[in-house]
């Protein structure tokens, strides 16, 4: 049960876009559409933010986008506001089914 | 608004014990499968274990299995997480998420209730 690989960190500046990585193998990412991103602000706890790679649950911005080829998944924001900085996780399930999140990334908005 | 509120967090000695509770309010507890996910300080996340809907079936990350056990109480909409053989390495922030199975992903947290296991 490996974390999945995420950069430390990332950074942009307001209105511009950036892009989180997420690399896992066929047993996790690579094997399933089940990647999940979450969003946890200093203190708070873990908000979901895409589901199923792709879709966003209702009252997620539509700033956030997500996708995957292989066995890599990422996570996209687009006109960045200053809210958007947080650590950012990934989760995939997995063919043991169980869970592995990455390792998290810092996104600072300049 | 779904509630998850976690409870029984502590300070407590390496080989030592804890039980930590999730109560649960506004969804139907029982046909929700549940997880608890953990934070180490200043690290990320890391999940834990999970449990269906009936309690019948449990999933452990191997960084607990045989210490840890998850069990629900459907009657009183609570999770819970049975710790033994405490750690230094198991404290942590510890989350009850609840799950949306046909998605594998935990759609709400609680707050966390923080596990200190030291000497």
């Amino acid at each position: 049960q490996s974390a999945l690989t995420q950069p430390a960190s990332v950074s942009g500046s307001p209105g511009q876009s950036i892009t989180i990585s997420c690399t896992g193998t066929s047993s996790d990412v690579g094997g399933y559409n089940y990647v999940s991103w979450y969003q946890q602000h200093a203190g708070k706890a873990p908000k979901l933010m895409i589901h199923e790679v792709s879709n966003r649950p209702s009252g997620v911005s539509n700033r956030f986008s997500g996708s995957k080829s292989g066995n890599t998944a990422s996570l996209t924001i687009s006109g960045l506001q200053a809210e958007d900085e947080a650590d950012y996780y990934c989760s995939s399930y997995t063919s043991s089914s169980t869970w592995v999140f990455g390792g998290g990334t810092k996104l600072t908005v300049l | 608004e779904v509630q998850l509120l976690e409870s029984g967090g502590g300070l407590v000695q390496p080989g030592g014990s804890l039980r930590l509770s999730c109560a649960a309010s506004e969804f139907t507890f029982s046909i929700y499968a549940m997880n608890w996910v953990r934070q180490a300080p200043g690290k990320g996340l890391e999940w834990v274990s999970a449990i269906s809907g009936s309690g019948g079936t449990t999933y452990y990350a191997d960084s607990v299995k045989g210490r840890f056990t998850i069990s629900r109480d459907n009657s009183k909409n609570t999770l819970y997480l049975q710790m033994n053989s405490l750690r230094a390495e198991d404290t942590a922030v510890y989350y009850c998420a609840k799950l949306n199975w046909n998605l594998r992903s935990f759609h709400y947290w609680g707050q966390g209730t923080l596990v200190t296991v030291s000497s």
